[in-house]
């Protein structure tokens, strides 16, 4: 059965601070590792990684896979009351099931990150 | 991505009845999910729904509980039947725009479904 552990699954820090997000799978069928952001109701996408080594960046967030080690970590550098979310990383299965080949997302716990001023 | 809306919003249900939630895409997309998001937890796959076919549900959940229709490619509706408070969740539709190439497993999500069932 896949599996997706995150983390820590809660993390209290100070605006500015810098935070580090984990996430370790275990899945059959590999292609792509997915993190979203969930503030209120629905995930929000942030990154998608499929080669491991290869850092992704969007403002102050940054995140990188290693398929040798099956694990992802995500990043966040001077952090803002803003950034308060919970953090979702999900892994991207290939399924075939009636004829069609599609994705399979299997999600992690979460991390709860709280920004206090 | 894909501008998803969902219908309702939030509910709030007597136990044994059934509500059918609608999952409406601004583009035609070959695949269609539906997560439940349980207070507290994080979100676990309902059932696929490819257009044309029967929805493949994930161990846990079955069609009596959970019937799915996929009509079109831009539509869909899943219906919690039969209610009870622990159906209480946040119900969301996601699709697979199924762009060829490195972005074909991207998921984006609808706004979410927050069910009370008292």
């Amino acid at each position: 059965e896949d599996k997706v552990v995150q983390s820590p699954l809660s993390l209290v820090v100070h605006e500015g601070d810098t935070v580090t997000l984990n996430c370790s799978y275990e899945v059959t069928n590999f292609r792509s590792l997915l993190w979203y952001k969930q503030e209120k109701k629905a995930p929000t996408f942030l990154f998608m990684l499929t080669s491991s080594g290869i850092e992704k960046k969007s403002g102050r967030l940054s995140s990188i896979l290693d398929k040798k080690e099956l694990f992802s970590i995500l990043n966040i550098t001077a952090t803002q009351t803003g950034d308060s979310a919970v953090y979702l990383c999900a892994v991207v299965s290939r399924v075939n099931a009636g004829g069609t080949s599609y994705g399979k997302l299997t999600f992690g716990q979460g991390t709860i990150l709280t920004v206090h001023p | 991505s894909a501008v998803i809306s969902q219908k309702p919003s939030r509910d709030i249900c007597q136990r044994g009845t059934s509500l059918t939630i609608q999952c409406q895409v601004d583009s035609q997309v070959t695949m269609m999910f539906w997560y439940r998001q349980q207070p507290g937890q994080s979100l676990t796959l309902i059932a696929t729904a490819n257009q044309g076919s029967e929805a493949t549900y994930e161990s846990g959940f079955v069609i009596d509980k959970f019937p799915i229709s996929r009509p079109n490619l831009t539509f869909s509706t899943l219906t919690v039947s039969n209610m009870s408070p622990e159906d209480s969740s946040i119900y969301l539709c996601s699709v697979q725009t199924g762009l060829a190439g490195p972005r074909d497993n991207e998921q984006f999500f609808g706004p979410g479904t927050r069910l009370t069932v008292l």
